[in-house]
C-alpha cells in the first residue's frame, strides 16, 4: 500500500539550514510534494519535484530525492522564525488523477 | 492570490444538525475536487474525490451518507456533514489539482459540534 513518512519534530536555531526527511512506498510515484502548514491555516505548496529527477533548487528550498531508497528531503537554508511551521511531505498516487498521500507532517521550531 | 476558497471558515453547531461547507474553485474550472479531513496534530487524511456532474468517490472508511458531496458545476463542490456529532469535530480542507500536476488547497474549515 501507499504509506507516507515523516519525523515528527525539528529544532534548529534562526540563521541555520533545516533538513526535513521522508520516505515513501510507492514506487510509482511520479510526484512528489512539500507543503507548508502555518497554525489554523490551509497547506501552501512550497514545491514539489518529478521522479525523474534528483535535486530541485528553489531560493532557500532544495528538494533532493533518492528514489532508490524512496528517499526525499527538504532543505530549508538559512532558517527564519518565519518559517516554523508544520511541513508535509506527500507522494502523488498512482492511478489517480491528483490524488495524494500525505505524511504525518514535520514540526519545525526556529528559535533565536 | 487564492485559487481556492473556503466557506466559512470556521463553525459551531450543535449536536444532531448537519453543517454545509462550500469550496470553490476561482481561477479554474476544475471536474475534480478533492475533501480532506485533519485531526489535531494530525495529517491530512483523504475523505473523498469530488466529481463534477457524479458521485464522488469516498475512501475506505468514510460513510457516503454522513458526508455527502455535490459537485453541481466546475467551480464548486460542497461537503455536507449530516447529523454532526462531536467526534466529526475537525478541520476540513479542499482542494483542487492543475494541468500542472500541482494541487491547490483551500484555507480550510473549522468544525466544532457540541
Amino acid at each position: 500500500g501507499e504509506d507516507v513518512e515523516q519525523s515528527l519534530f525539528l529544532s534548529v536555531r534562526e540563521g541555520d539550514s533545516s533538513v526535513i526527511n521522508c520516505t515513501y512506498t510507492d514506487s510509482s510515484s511520479t510526484y512528489l510534494y512539500w507543503y507548508k502548514q502555518e497554525p489554523g491555516a490551509g497547506l501552501q505548496l512550497l514545491t514539489y519535484i518529478f521522479s525523474n529527477m534528483d535535486m530541485k533548487q528553489d531560493q532557500r528550498l532544495t528538494v533532493l530525492l533518492n528514489k532508490k531508497d524512496k528517499h526525499l528531503s527538504l532543505r530549508i537554508a538559512d532558517t527564519q522564525t518565519g518559517d516554523s511551521a508544520i511541513y508535509f511531505c506527500a507522494e502523488r498516487a498512482s492511478g489517480g488523477y491528483n490524488k495524494l498521500i500525505f505524511g504525518a507532517g514535520t514540526r519545525l521550531a526556529v528559535h533565536p | 492570490g487564492a485559487v481556492v476558497s473556503q466557506h466559512p471558515s470556521w463553525v459551531i453547531c450543535k449536536s444532531g444538525t448537519s453543517v454545509k461547507i462550500e469550496c470553490r474553485s476561482l481561477d479554474f474550472q476544475a471536474t475534480t475536487m478533492f475533501w480532506y479531513r485533519q485531526f489535531p496534530k494530525q495529517s491530512l487524511m483523504l475523505m473523498a474525490t469530488s466529481n463534477e456532474g457524479s458521485k464522488a468517490t469516498y475512501e475506505q472508511g468514510v460513510e457516503k451518507d454522513k458526508f455527502l458531496i455535490n459537485h453541481a458545476s466546475l467551480t464548486l463542490s460542497t461537503l455536507t456533514v449530516t447529523s454532526a456529532h462531536p467526534e466529526d469535530s475537525s478541520f476540513y480542507i479542499c482542494s483542487r489539482g492543475s494541468p500542472s500536476n500541482e494541487q491547490f488547497f483551500g484555507p480550510g474549515t473549522r468544525l466544532t459540534v457540541l
